[in-house]
């Protein structure tokens, strides 16, 4: 009964490879979204998604595209993979105004 | 440019001790403010939040403290136990950012036996 589940855990892959992580909720959350944590534990806000429209737009590579086919899913497609793309990625969901914000437990990329 | 700032970057203290983790904030739009608790391998678990028309709040061994005309706010844990040993983030966002969450930087927290 995993709140916002991620899939894979960990991930290990080699330089310019694409990849995609994807992430659910059955929280009847409205709102998704994706967070990098790098090596030094910092977490910045990437992506987010209301109702399967995108809301927030980080300044991300183009290489990272976030889809949301329902609003209970967001999935991220990571093209041409770069070492500098290794860190945790979370997804997390909360009702549109905020409430209820709850993380995954996170997707360890690794690039090689 | 960093939003939201926090201090310090680690802290040890013994079983009971009071850990005290301060973080500031520059945009004065931000009014909403969250601590989450991170353990190894796990994402981040809201600890406590707070609102910026009161000054102070506790849930438990938890106490948010919140002077707005400093732009700060602390967490305090009484009672500390060697359960509370993990990474601490403060985090602020603004109702029209979209539930933006700007993390600060994290506090690790080591409570000694």
């Amino acid at each position: 009964d995993t709140a916002v589940s991620q899939t894979p855990k960990y991930l290990v892959t080699q330089m310019g490879n694409d990849k995609s992580i994807k992430c659910e909720q059955n929280l009847g959350h409205d709102t998704m979204y994706w967070y990098k944590q790098d090596s030094k534990k910092f977490l910045k806000i990437m992506f987010s998604y209301n109702n399967k429209e995108l809301i927030i737009n980080e300044t991300v590579p183009n290489r990272f595209s976030p889809k949301s086919p329902d609003k209970a899913h967001l999935n991220l497609h990571i093209n041409s993979l770069e070492l500098g793309d290794s860190a945790v990625y979370f997804c997390a969901s909360s009702q549109w105004d905020g409430y209820g914000y709850t993380f995954g437990s996170g997707t360890r990329l690794t690039v090689v | 440019q960093q939003q939201v700032k926090q201090s310090p970057q680690s802290l040890i203290v013994q079983k009971g001790g009071i850990p005290i983790i301060n973080c500031a904030y520059e945009n004065t739009a931000f009014d909403y403010f969250p601590w989450y608790q991170q353990f190894p391998g796990k994402g981040p678990a809201l600890l406590i939040a707070i609102r910026p028309d009161v000054s102070e709040k506790k849930e438990g061994r938890f106490t948010i403290s919140f002077n707005k005309s400093a732009k700060q706010f602390s967490l305090h844990i009484m009672d500390s136990q060697p359960g509370d040993s993990a990474t601490y983030f403060c985090a602020a966002s603004m109702e029209t950012s979209g539930s933006r969450l700007t993390f600060g930087e994290g506090t690790q927290l080591t409570v000694n036996p």
